[in-house]
């Protein structure tokens, strides 16, 4: 089953506003990876935090992770109409030979003019 | 750089039909994986390889085939298309080094099975 579930599933902001993404997660994961999907488009990775990390910047995005609550949250400030996406977690576990990165549903994110 | 690249862009496949999804990716990326995109269901991964000639599976692997013969491709064969496989397929590659894993995205096939 997969791994990683975002919330909300839909998100409608002004822009200028901020974002906020929170993705849960059920097994010990070695990393935890954002990407941004627009519309008919493949993904694009975002960002990356580890699991021994638990805050990471990156311009506009910040992105925070709580192992013990199997966690993490996205946060996009000062949000811009360019925004608008789908924006997907994804864990990765490797193990016992196995390397899977898993995805979630994702968040609809629309940033409105 | 091309990056990753997925041919065809559409396919349309009557039931029962076999077809090979290519991919290639010109980074030197050992590990490859094919995903398929469904509405509401996110991202999942159907096969993955970790270098050229070992591949496994993923969580949806029934009704597909892949291998890897070289550092470069990794297509995906359909045996038998069933309309349950109409979807958007997504190939990506990436690098291991430091068990990071960070997956750079092939444009999608979308594929219908009438």
């Amino acid at each position: 089953s997969q791994q990683g579930e975002e919330d909300p599933q839909a998100l409608s902001i002004q822009e200028g506003e901020n974002a906020t993404m929170n993705c849960s997660y059920k097994t010990s994961i070695n990393n935890l990876q954002w990407y941004r999907q627009n519309s008919g488009r493949g993904l694009v990775h975002l960002i990356l935090i580890r699991s021994n990390e638990r805050e990471k910047h990156s311009g506009r995005l910040r992105v925070t992770l709580d192992t013990s609550k199997k966690s993490s949250s996205l946060l996009i400030t000062a949000s811009r109409a360019a925004d608008t996406a789908s924006y997907f977690c994804a864990t990765l576990y490797s193990g016992a030979g196995s390397y899977q990165l898993t995805f979630g549903k994702g968040t609809k994110l629309s940033v409105i003019p | 750089n091309a990056g990753v690249t997925q041919t065809p862009k559409f396919q349309v496949l009557k039931t029962g039909q076999s077809m090979t999804l290519q991919c290639a990716q010109d980074m030197n990326h050992e590990y490859m994986s094919w995903y398929r995109q469904d509405p509401g269901m996110g991202l999942r991964l159907i096969h993955y390889s970790v270098g050229a000639g070992i591949t496994d599976q993923g969580e949806v692997p029934n009704g597909y085939n892949v291998s890897r013969s070289t550092t470069e491709d990794f297509p995906l064969r359909l045996l038998s298309a069933a309309p349950s496989q109409t979807s958007v397929y997504f190939c990506a590659s990436s690098y291991t080094l430091q068990g990071v894993y960070e997956q750079y995205f092939g444009p999608g096939t979308r594929l219908t099975v009438t």
